[in-house]
């Protein structure tokens, strides 16, 4: 069975302090790995997709990395606009030309000023 | 991307009762999805539903309670019928274009039941 373990389940960063949030994954046959951000109230919204291990992507302060069995979404330097929570998703192939994503639980992100 | 939208935002029913979602996307697109977020929980899929086909439904989850339309390729509708508190949750609409692009959500209605 598919399982994505997102940790750690909060985090409480200072302004400034940079850190990493894990997802570890088992899924047969990954075609990809996603990363969203959610506000409250807010639906998910697309960050970034990895294909291969030891891609990299980069969007202002954020940097997403992927291994095999893992993937990290570090972040440089946070500000409070940085608070969110995070999920983490892997998507595989379900047949007749679909593909399926399963989420982690997320990481709640809290940044202090 | 598309812009999804939601309506109602948040609804608050009765115990049996049932309430039809609906999602409007600003664009055509050929995949739509339902999922349901409950708290503390991940984001699970109730079902696909591709225009021109029916429902594809995700174990745990039948068409008798959670009927789906997709009358065309912008708009589509979740119903939750009979519904009890284990209900209560938040159901959020999502599109995709092609396998090779990501999936994009609406912001969801959130729903409880008394």
């Amino acid at each position: 069975e598919d399982q994505v373990t997102q940790s750690p389940e909060a985090l409480r960063l200072q302004e400034g302090e940079s850190s990493s949030l894990n997802c570890s994954y088992t899924v047969s046959g990954l075609r990809g790995l996603f990363w969203y951000r959610q506000d409250p109230g807010k639906g998910p919204e697309f960050l970034f997709t990895l294909y291969s291990a030891g891609e990299e992507k980069e969007k202002e302060r954020l940097k997403a990395t992927l291994t095999k069995k893992e993937s990290f979404l570090h972040i440089t330097a946070p500000k409070p606009e940085d608070s969110a929570t995070y999920l983490c998703a892997v998507q595989k192939y379900s047949g007749a030309g679909s593909y399926q994503l399963t989420f982690g639980k997320g990481t709640k992100l809290s940044v202090i000023p | 991307s598309a812009v999804i939208s939601q309506k109602p935002s948040r609804d608050i029913c009765q115990r049996g009762t049932s309430l039809t979602i609906q999602c409007q996307v600003d664009s055509q697109v050929t995949m739509m999805f339902w999922y349901r977020q409950q708290p503390g929980q991940s984001l699970t899929l109730i079902a696909t539903a591709n225009q021109g086909s029916e429902a594809t439904y995700e174990s745990g989850f039948v068409i008798d309670k959670f009927p789906i339309s997709r009358p065309n390729l912008t708009f589509s509708t979740l119903t939750v019928s009979n519904m009890s508190p284990e209900d209560s949750s938040i159901y959020l609409c999502s599109t995709r274009q092609d396998p090779n692009q990501p999936q994009h959500f609406g912001d969801g209605t959130r729903l409880s039941i008394l």
